[in-house]
């Protein structure tokens, strides 16, 4: 199957410092992917759809200067969390489709972050 | 708007039979997906019903009703490695729209 790959698996940083997330697709170009957020025993909240050469599309809520996405190339896409608080602590998880079947999602690992 | 409803917890013992259901509510439907998510760990596809009907693949079924808005996965033969949160989905506008999740244990 396709592989999604996310770096780092987990991090700790300091409040008011910034962290990246690097979601890479390894086996297939993604002109498509999605960053998630999620919390221990909850669901998969969809965060943004980042788009390959173009702006990402934030969902409603979602503060889009603080979570910066770039989707620089077919198999790259960043999420950078600005300035980052404790209650920013979560779990990312980045996915993309490959064939355009957005009902089937090939997701990555998941970063662990934790802001002291 | 869209919702989907599924339980948020069943518990089953090894070599049972189990059903999550999920009801959904959605402006506009193409199909249900299923996922299922290990703790800690990256959510995998299990299956996809575009059409009405049951879709089998191994141990795990998928079935749709579009009349009745519901749909359900059958964990047949139950493992402990079963042992996860499964999530109903839908594609919508491009994007994928994902139930609260089903927390199934599986005890010996």
């Amino acid at each position: 199957g396709a592989v999604v790959s996310q770096h780092p698996s987990w991090v700790i940083c300091k409040s008011g410092t910034s962290v990246k997330i690097e979601c890479r697709s390894l086996d297939f170009q993604a002109t498509t992917m999605f960053w998630y957020r999620q919390f221990p025993k909850q669901s998969l909240m969809l965060m943004a759809t980042s788009n390959e050469g173009s702006k990402a599309t934030y969902e409603q809520g979602v503060e889009k200067d603080k979570f910066l996405i770039n989707h620089a190339s077919l198999t790259l896409s960043t999420l950078t969390v600005t300035s980052a608080h404790p209650e920013d602590s979560s779990f990312y998880i980045c996915s993309a489709n490959r064939q355009g079947g957005t009902y089937e999602q090939y997701f990555g690992p998941g970063t662990r972050l934790t802001v002291t | 708007g869209q919702s989907l409803e599924q339980p948020s917890e069943v518990t089953a013992v090894e070599g049972a039979i189990v059903q999550i259901n999920c009801t959904y509510q959605t402006s506009g439907f193409y199909g249900l997906s299923w996922y299922q998510q290990h703790d800690g760990g990256a959510p995998t596809f299990l299956s996809y019903n575009g059409l009405d009907g049951l879709e089998e693949t191994g141990r795990f079924s998928s079935f749709l009703s579009r009349s009745d808005s519901y749909g359900y996965l059958l964990l047949q033969e139950l493992q402990m490695k079963d042992s996860a949160s499964y999530f109903c989905a839908v594609p919508q506008g491009g994007k994928l729209i994902f139930g609260q999740g089903t927390e199934l244990s599986v005890k010996p």
